[in-house]
């Protein structure tokens, strides 16, 4: 079975300042892929970064980055300098590579203050 | 490129009736996906269907049946709504060989 743990519902951060969103996995597979996923109020889903099992170099697009710990099975999303236009949910969503289930996380809603 | 297209967006059912949710994807992507999001609960899985002629349940399976009409194609029944079943739904396509999974704008349904 394959499961993602969101363990922050909310956080909050000061505008320009960074903030890590934490995301644990667990699977039984050696081959998967993890993903972040922002949704503004509005309700669309965003895709925002995505990083492979085998990938040794932690995935970056723009100010999103992703923390890989393989051995510890984590893979926090680091947002560098926010912006009010961050605030949203994000989601940490896992892929098996057994069996293409594409599993997501409860979330965490993150709040850029002024 | 409509991407992943769910019809419709907004639906209000009694209690006990059927309805179909309807997903396309024009992407030729062999994965589609069912989830419902409730607030504090994430998307869950309902169904999923990794490529054209499989399906398999997800974590809430109860309440739903799925059918995967052709590549482009997955479609979510209710057969008898019931009040818990009150959520926004998404339908996703994915390919075995990209990296990012695409969503559609949602149903929201609500049963009465």
């Amino acid at each position: 079975a394959q499961k993602i743990t969101q363990t922050q519902p909310g956080m909050f951060v000061q505008e320009k300042e960074a903030v890590t969103l934490d995301c644990t996995y667990d699977t039984s597979d050696q081959s998967y892929g993890l993903f972040w996923y922002k949704q503004p109020s509005s309700g669309e889903m965003i895709f925002l970064i995505y990083q492979g099992s085998y990938d040794e170099q932690n995935a970056t697009e723009g100010r999103y980055s992703l923390n890989f710990q393989k051995a510890r099975k984590s893979a926090n999303l680091v947002i560098s300098a926010s912006q009010l236009g961050d605030s949203a949910m994000y989601f940490c969503a896992m892929r098996g590579g057994s069996n293409y289930k594409l599993t997501f996380g409860k979330g965490t809603l993150l709040t850029v203050n002024p | 490129n409509a991407g992943v297209t769910q019809t419709p967006k907004f639906q209000v059912l009694k209690t006990g009736q059927s309805m179909t949710l309807q997903c396309a994807q024009d992407m030729n992507h062999n994965s589609m996906y069912w989830y419902r999001q409730d607030p504090g609960m994430g998307l869950r899985l309902i169904y999923y269907s990794a490529s054209e002629g499989t399906t398999d349940k997800g974590e809430v399976p109860n309440g739903y049946n799925v059918s995967r009409l052709n590549k482009r194609e997955f479609s979510l029944r209710l057969e008898s709504a019931a009040p818990s079943q009150t959520s926004v739904y998404f339908c996703a396509s994915m390919d075995w060989g990209i990296t990012e999974a695409f969503f559609g704008q949602g149903t929201r349904l609500t049963v009465v």
